[in-house]
């Protein structure tokens, strides 16, 4: 079947504007992760969601970052007065539920502020 | 919380020879899970190796094999007869049996032919 999508593939803005990216699940999974990854880091974590209990936000860096799911569909990452230091490679997961395993991950979305 | 440790940021590999990758994360849990993912510079995850920690003989996927010790907190990935497409990105990741994944910082490999 199909894998994780996310789109737009690549995203330059300016800063100071709104961004938004989204991120298409695998059919049937229920949690969904967001990431981020800077230039040559690691994976940071920002957002989980669980089918429809309350996300966890606990990773999102600041107030300008938000996330909304509806049930166990698309996600929606929305970066509001983007700066440069937003500029990074923003990876989707999803697994079939909260106690399994694996994370399959999308392609990403790489997001430069100029 | 629990970390995860790669304390090689960069090894290379010459094509056909053998490398390992060093992993080591801290936990209270006693049961979890362990990963290794490869991010190739087209930058999608992809998931090597995954190892359960209740289970003691280490996982096994074709010429990706780990060293598991669980006392030691160490999970290693070695790879046998390496290839050029093997050159990637390799995070070892933690997931306990909640919500929490942790990936360790990468390391990144080269193979030279």
């Amino acid at each position: 079947g199909a894998g994780v999508s996310q789109s737009p593939s690549n995203k330059v803005t300016e800063k100071g504007k709104d961004v938004e990216l989204r991120c298409d699940p695998i059919s049937g999974h229920t949690a969904l992760y967001w990431y981020r990854q800077r230039l040559g880091q690691g994976l940071e974590f920002l957002i989980y969601f669980q089918g429809n209990s309350a996300p966890d936000k606990s990773g999102l860096p600041s107030d300008r970052f938000s996330a909304e799911r509806t049930g166990e569909s698309v996600s929606t990452l929305t970066i509001q007065r983007t700066q440069q230091e937003d500029s990074a490679v923003y990876l989707c997961a999803s697994s079939y539920g909260k106690y399994t395993d694996t994370q399959y991950f999308g392609p990403g979305t790489r997001l430069t502020v100029l | 919380a629990q970390t995860v440790t790669q304390s090689q940021p960069e090894m290379s590999v010459q094509e056909a020879e053998t490398v390992t990758l060093s992993c080591t994360y801290d936990t209270s849990e006693s049961d979890y899970y362990l990963f290794w993912y490869k991010q190739p510079p087209s930058r999608q995850m992809i998931l090597v190796i995954r190892q359960e920690a209740y289970k003691q003989q280490n996982a096994t996927e074709n010429r990706f094999s780990v060293n598991f010790q669980k006392a030691a907190k160490s999970f290693s990935l070695k790879i046998s007869d390496s290839q050029l497409g093997d050159a990637a990105m390799y995070f070892c990741a933690y997931k306990d049996y909640g919500q929490n994944f942790v990936f360790g910082p990468g390391t990144r490999l080269s193979v030279l032919p």
